[in-house]
């Protein structure tokens, strides 16, 4: 499978723990993308990475999120201190726009979180 | 400021009927649109893009969706829908390295 993947694809945690989650981009692609996607809502831009170097947050991404793309391959994806309004899916994209002139982002199944 | 509007948050219609699934948008810069489609939990799968090179595009499972500049629109439609069409709807636009969604739509196919 060569697609974008992403886990574990749910999550359920009790509020104030700790959260992980993991993207793999599609291999030749240097761009990764994390958005968030509440109930009923279209996803919403929370950071992207070109190889390694973070580029983009969005005022969503409070001081309790950290991404990181240690070696311009995977990402993760870390919220602490959950609160329950962090209920939502994450998804990840990625993109090789050197390649692609639209940039098209190509997207992974996404990680279900649920905080109790 | 950029932004996307789907103009109906639920479509339904008949199967075997016509699909058009409405979008209208606002860039500062030459649009980059796109259309997604999400079945439940899953994540979004790419029907087709808008690249300027043409303004009638054609996406897969026989979707299309036309480019029209004096109206900001770029509407979704599908000559006959089928029961499998059946999923939440997202057009965006990719407005300087992130995409902007609209609220998506919801289509339901009765059979």
């Amino acid at each position: 499978d060569t697609g974008v993947s992403q886990n574990p694809r749910h999550k359920i945690t009790k509020r104030g723990q700790n959260v992980t989650f993991r993207c793999d981009p599609i291999s030749e692609h240097n761009r990764l993308y994390w958005y968030r996607q509440t109930l009923g809502q279209g996803p919403e831009f929370l950071t992207y990475f070109q190889n390694e170097a973070q580029l983009e947050k969005s005022r969503l991404l409070s001081d309790r999120f950290s991404a990181e793309r240690p070696k311009g391959s995977f990402s993760t994806l870390e919220i602490q201190r959950t609160e329950q309004g962090d209920s939502a899916m994450y998804l990840c994209a990625s993109s090789f726009p050197r390649v692609d002139l639209s940039d098209t982002q190509y997207f992974g199944p996404g990680t279900r979180l649920t905080v109790l | 400021a950029q932004s996307v509007t789907q103009l109906d948050s639920h479509v339904s219609v008949s199967e075997g009927t016509p699909v058009l699934l409405r979008c209208n948008y606002s860039s500062s810069y030459s649009p980059s649109l796109f259309w997604y489609v999400q079945h439940p939990n899953k994540g979004l799968q790419l029907l087709l893009k808008y690249t300027s090179a043409a303004t009638l595009v054609k996406g897969i499972n026989g979707f299309e969706a036309e480019f029209k500049k004096s109206e900001t629109s770029f509407h979704l439609t599908k000559p006959s829908a089928h029961m499998s069409d059946a999923a939440e709807y997202f057009c965006a636009n990719n407005a300087g390295n992130m995409l902007t969604f609209g609220g998506g739509t919801r289509l339901m196919v009765k059979p």
